[in-house]
């Protein structure tokens, strides 16, 4: 496709159920970003890969959240355990580079609301 | 550790108005700052970046923003805005990523209200 495509684009969890939230990045970017927003805030970085290499996780708020990108493209963000905190819009980005000129492409998101 | 400061949280103008938003960020070495903004309904896309060169640097739709590096400041400006520049706008800011810091912090964001 010609972005970045996320699924599904709402999601309604029973707290305590395990979601799992996927990105189709653009194919070929190298770069792949997950990005948490709360309500009326800013994204707030999750974890980031270069192919399928993690390269950082030091925003992943606790055990409860994984992420995997085994062959380099797709990559799933997984929440076990779901908690009303994390209701929010998780953002996938990815750029075509691992450089700071590699302008990033952002999916739209999916809505994550937990009761 | 990086950080972004967007000083308004909502600002609201008339149709014409000039805009300025402002930006600070904290980060001791050399830094890449980017302005984004989410229209209604709409994915987060790029209105323009700072990497090197000329502080004063323009983006799509007429906007502008200028890099102060003694101010730690990148401000996003416009002379005269638009009914459809009504969007969230997001001040960011990547480190060096030859320094290993590789992702984008974001600021909080400034709501941008205008009024036909």
């Amino acid at each position: 496709g010609a972005g970045v495509s996320q699924s599904p684009r709402y999601k309604v969890a029973k707290r305590g159920q395990d979601v799992a939230l996927r990105c189709d990045p653009i194919s070929g970017h190298v770069s792949l970003f997950w990005y948490q927003q709360a309500l009326g805030q800013g994204p707030e970085f999750l974890t980031y890969f270069q192919n399928e290499a993690q390269l950082d996780k030091s925003g992943l708020p606790s055990d409860r959240f994984f992420a995997e990108r085994p062959e380099g493209s797709v990559s799933t963000l997984k929440i076990q355990r779901t908690q009303q905190e994390d209701s929010a819009v998780y953002l996938c980005a990815s750029s075509f580079k691992d450089r700071a000129n590699s302008p990033l492409h952002f999916g739209n998101g999916t809505r994550l609301t937990v009761t | 550790a990086q950080s972004v400061s967007q000083h308004n949280h909502h600002v609201i103008l008339s149709e014409a108005a000039s805009l300025e938003l402002g930006c600070n960020y904290s980060y001791g070495g050399t830094v890449n700052l980017f302005w984004y903004v989410q229209y209604p309904g709409q994915h987060l896309q790029l209105l323009l970046k700072y990497f090197s060169g000329d502080p004063l640097v323009k983006g799509i739709k007429g906007f502008e923003a200028e890099f102060i590096k003694s101010k730690f400041s990148f401000n996003l400006r416009k002379p005269s805005v638009q009914w459809s520049d009504t969007a969230e706008y997001f001040c960011a800011v990547r480190g060096d990523p030859y320094s290993s810091a590789s992702k984008i912090i974001f600021g909080s964001g400034t709501r941008l209200s205008i009024r036909p």
